[in-house]
Parts: structure tokens; C-alpha cells; sequence
């Protein structure tokens, strides 16, 4: 089956510092998303975005379909955008999401 | 519009006892998913519906779980009889299923298994 590896596993940052978040999979995909799941641990939606740029605010994502990667950029970051950050891929072919290992971000004051 | 609703938020059980966990998705929503997240893991789908037939269940541990999607809406997962390596947040999402599929996802029910 398709293998997701997001990178780096762990992340300190101070408050205000930018950051990006890689997610690789290894095989082609219909769908991808980016979660943040908070400390509470409810997944919030931050992107839906298999192929192309996105911005919303402060955070941006790019998927590169074609190679395989999905980025996920944090600006101006703030101790709120502290928790997990997940993707999840829907490879072609099948119906079901795969998530990835997950970058665990903490952002200091 | 409502998002995806769970319950109960939080459960504590003994092992071999058995339990349940509800789920009602957002309205019009034809896929659900019901998913087990361990600590430091990433959610692994156990199971998903379109509308109330199943489309995956390979990774549903079969001898103790089950789960049902009634008329299509609300689903039940149960777990019977539930063992220590249960332990873990169980999470619903569901989606439209069309050509863009987004998933959004209720905020799950922590289970503990002593």
C-alpha cells in the first residue's frame, strides 16, 4: 500500500519564527489533506488540496502531484499552532485516506 | 451547518466489558469513517460506510469489533469484549463522496481500558 512520511517528526520554534512541514508519498494520489490536531486532540481541517497552492492567512500549503510531496508552510507562527500536524492521502485507485506520521510543533512564547 | 457529533467524549472501562460509541455525521454527508488513534500515532481507518453499505472494513479487528450505519445516517462501533490494547481515541468523520472528497471529523471519544 502507499507510504506517507511527513517530516521533521518534532518542532520547537520560537513565536514569530516561519516553518515548513513536508509531507512524501510514494505513490500517486486522488486526494490529499492537512489536519492540525489541537491539544484537546480534535482534527481541524487546514487544507484540501491535491494538487496546486493554497493559502489561507498565515498558513499555506502546495501539493506536487506529479513528485509526490505536499507543503505546508506556517508564517509569523504562534504559540496556538502548537500540536500535530497530519496528512492524509486517498491513493488512486482506492476509497479510503491514509495518514502520515504526523509533525508534533511546539511554539514557545 | 452541524458538524460531526460523537458520544459519549469519554469512556472508562474493564477489560473484557464491552462498549459502544455513536456517531452522527454532517447532514447530506453519503461516507463515514470510523478510525482508532493510538498516543503518538496517526489515526488508522478501521472501517467506512457509503451510505450504509461498508466499502472497507480490512483493518477491522473482526472477533471483537463491529460496527453498523443505520438507514444510512447515524453509525455504532462496538467493541466486545474489549482488551487493554484498545486503549486509544476512536474518531468519526465523514464526507460527501464526490468528486472532491473532504473528510471532517468529530472530536472523538477517548477510551481507556483497565
Amino acid at each position: 500500500g502507499i507510504q506517507v512520511e511527513q517530516s521533521p517528526p518534532d518542532l520547537i520554534l520560537q513565536e514569530g519564527a516561519n516553518s515548513t512541514l513536508r509531507c512524501n508519498f510514494s505513490d500517486s494520489v486522488n486526494n490529499l489533506q492537512w489536519f492540525h490536531q489541537n491539544p484537546w486532540g480534535q482534527l481541524i481541517n487546514l487544507f484540501y488540496i491535491p494538487s496546486g497552492t493554497k493559502q489561507n492567512g498565515r498558513l499555506s500549503a502546495t501539493t506536487v502531484a506529479t513528485e509526490r510531496y505536499s507543503l505546508l508552510y506556517i508564517s509569523s507562527s504562534q504559540t496556538t499552532d502548537s500540536g500535530v500536524y497530519f496528512c492524509a492521502v486517498e491513493a488512486s485507485g482506492t476509497y479510503k485516506y491514509i495518514f502520515g506520521t504526523g509533525t508534533r510543533l511546539k511554539v514557545l512564547a | 451547518e452541524a458538524g460531526v457529533a460523537q458520544s459519549p467524549r469519554y469512556k472508562i472501562i474493564e477489560k473484557r466489558q464491552s462498549v459502544a460509541f455513536w456517531c452522527n455525521p454532517i447532514s447530506g454527508h453519503a461516507t463515514l469513517y470510523w478510525y482508532q488513534q493510538i498516543l503518538g500515532q496517526g489515526p488508522k481507518l478501521l472501517i467506512q460506510f457509503q451510505n450504509n453499505g461498508v466499502v472497507d472494513d480490512s483493518q477491522l479487528p473482526k472477533d471483537r469489533f463491529s460496527a453498523e450505519r443505520l438507514k444510512g445516517v447515524d453509525s455504532t462501533l462496538k467493541i466486545q469484549p474489549a482488551k487493554l490494547e484498545d486503549s486509544a481515541v476512536y474518531l468519526c468523520a465523514s464526507s460527501l463522496r464526490g468528486t472532491v472528497n473532504e473528510q471532517f471529523f468529530g472530536p472523538g471519544t477517548r477510551l481507556t481500558v483497565l
